[in-house]
């Protein structure tokens, strides 16, 4: 059964800072990797989605790679800025039943 | 587009009492679920729909009807609430449910069951 787990849970980050979200899959046999961003009370918003033969995607200062041998996937935030603060979640799977992690909730201090 | 769009916002329901979560969706998706998020437990899935009249169950799907008599729409049903229902409900929607089809969620709906 594939489980997703992101480290850490939390992050505190002054503003300005390179950061790296993780995200670890145990089934490397996956369709696509997809990350989300959900503001509290919200709905999620997707960020970037890596289809299995891609090695990145990226999306203004958001970069994320996988690297499905190894079962992880990074979300490269660059030059973070307080808005980027939110619970960003990771999630994969085969035939659009999606399976995610925990999530990791970001602050990024001014 | 409005993208997915789910009724109510929030809603308090006594024990035994049913309702219907409303999904909507203006993409022509084909692939159309429901998950429920917790503490704790992440976001999981209850029922998805690969088109029109077709619906299978997830991974908590118990308490929990669904049918999808239209592309656009995809009503959740709790047939007798219970206090372990209480969660936020999202609903998801995509082209097909081939992987590299990215995922479209709704704002979601705010069940309390006292």
């Amino acid at each position: 059964k594939q489980e997703v787990t992101q480290i850490p849970a939390a992050l505190s980050v002054p503003e300005g800072e390179n950061l790296v979200l993780n995200c670890s899959f145990t089934d490397s046999a996956i369709y696509n990797l997809q990350w989300f961003r959900q503001d509290p009370g919200k709905g999620l918003t997707s960020l970037l989605l890596i289809q299995s033969s891609q090695r990145e995607q990226t999306s203004g200062r958001l970069n994320a790679s996988l690297d499905k041998s190894s079962g992880r996937s990074t979300l490269y935030i660059a030059a973070s800025q307080p808005g980027d603060s939110a619970t960003y979640l990771c999630a994969t799977g085969n035939t659009g039943k999606l399976i995610f992690g925990q999530g990791t909730t970001l602050q990024v201090k001014p | 587009n409005a993208g997915v769009t789910q009724t109510p916002k929030f809603q308090v329901l006594k024990t035994g009492q049913s309702m219907t979560l409303q999904c909507a969706q203006d993409m022509n998706h084909e692939y159309m679920s429901w998950y429920r998020q917790d503490p704790g437990m992440g976001l999981r899935l209850i029922h998805y729909s690969v088109g029109a009249g077709i619906t299978d169950q997830g991974e908590v799907p118990n308490g929990y009807n669904v049918s999808r008599s239209t592309t656009e729409d995809f009503p959740l049903r709790l047939l007798s609430a219970a206090p372990s229902q209480t969660s936020v409900y999202f609903c998801a929607s995509s082209y097909s449910n081939r992987g590299y089809n990215e995922q479209f969620f709704g704002p979601g709906t705010r069940l309390t069951v006292l």
